[in-house]
């Protein structure tokens, strides 16, 4: 089945700790982003990616990291100089071109600093 | 900017009451817009979508008309149950990043 899985589904972080969040599709999609959502708030746009080995910041990109060196991969590295990461963290993709296409979500994963 | 504004919450219901949440968007250029639901725990799904004014988008029931004149895109069902209970996302996407609204979350009582 085509999708988009995001793992650890839960992850926890020591303080000063780097942590890497997975997210890999097989919907071939060009577009790739990650978002932060806190609880009773909306998406914070954090990176995304049109194309392959690039990508932007988005709004809140301060303390994160991507790399996009597959199309079908797009990892979320959240440093230790996020000073507040505890968060629900969603991958999501959709097809380059089209004005219209929709984004696909992951489960997400939910990050918790220790 | 682009951005999105929608009816804050929290909104309860009885079932089969009829539900509206208003959604209204700011937008260079012609978007495409789309509503999203989250279950606890659970990433978004989409619920609908319309790519051009005039549009109407549906599926389980729940209906919105893209209307360029007054920029809306409200969420309409006739008679909700209890499965409906969710957080619903608007959104707008116009061909660089997709921008969400901070959601309205919606508990339907039996």
């Amino acid at each position: 089945d085509g999708g988009i899985t995001q793992s650890p589904k839960y992850l926890f972080r020591k303080e000063g700790q780097n942590v890497t969040l997975s997210c890999e599709q097989n919907l071939n999609h060009d577009a790739m982003y990650w978002y932060r959502q806190d609880p009773g708030q909306g998406l914070r746009l954090i990176y995304y990616s049109q194309i392959v080995n690039d990508f932007q910041k988005g709004d809140i990109a301060e303390g994160y990291s991507v790399s996009r060196e597959k199309k079908e991969s797009f990892p979320l590295t959240v440093t230790s100089a996020q000073k507040n990461p505890t968060a629900f963290y969603l991958c999501a993709s959709r097809e380059g071109q089209m004005v219209k296409s929709e984004a696909f979500f992951g489960q997400g994963t939910r990050l918790t600093v220790v | 900017g682009d951005s999105v504004t929608q009816m804050e919450g929290p909104v309860t219901l009885s079932e089969e009451a009829f539900l509206t949440i208003n959604c209204t968007y700011t937008a260079t250029g012609y978007p495409s817009l789309f509503w999203y639901v989250q279950y606890p725990g659970e990433g978004l799904q989409l619920l609908l979508k319309a790519t051009k004014a005039d549009d109407k988008g549906s599926n389980k029931g729940f209906e919105a008309t893209y209307r360029k004149e007054t920029t809306s895109f409200h969420l309409e069902k006739g008679s909700v149950q209890v499965s409906d209970s969710a957080v619903y996302f608007c959104a707008l996407y116009t061909g660089n990043q997709f921008y969400f609204g901070t959601g309205t979350s919606l508990t339907v009582i039996p």
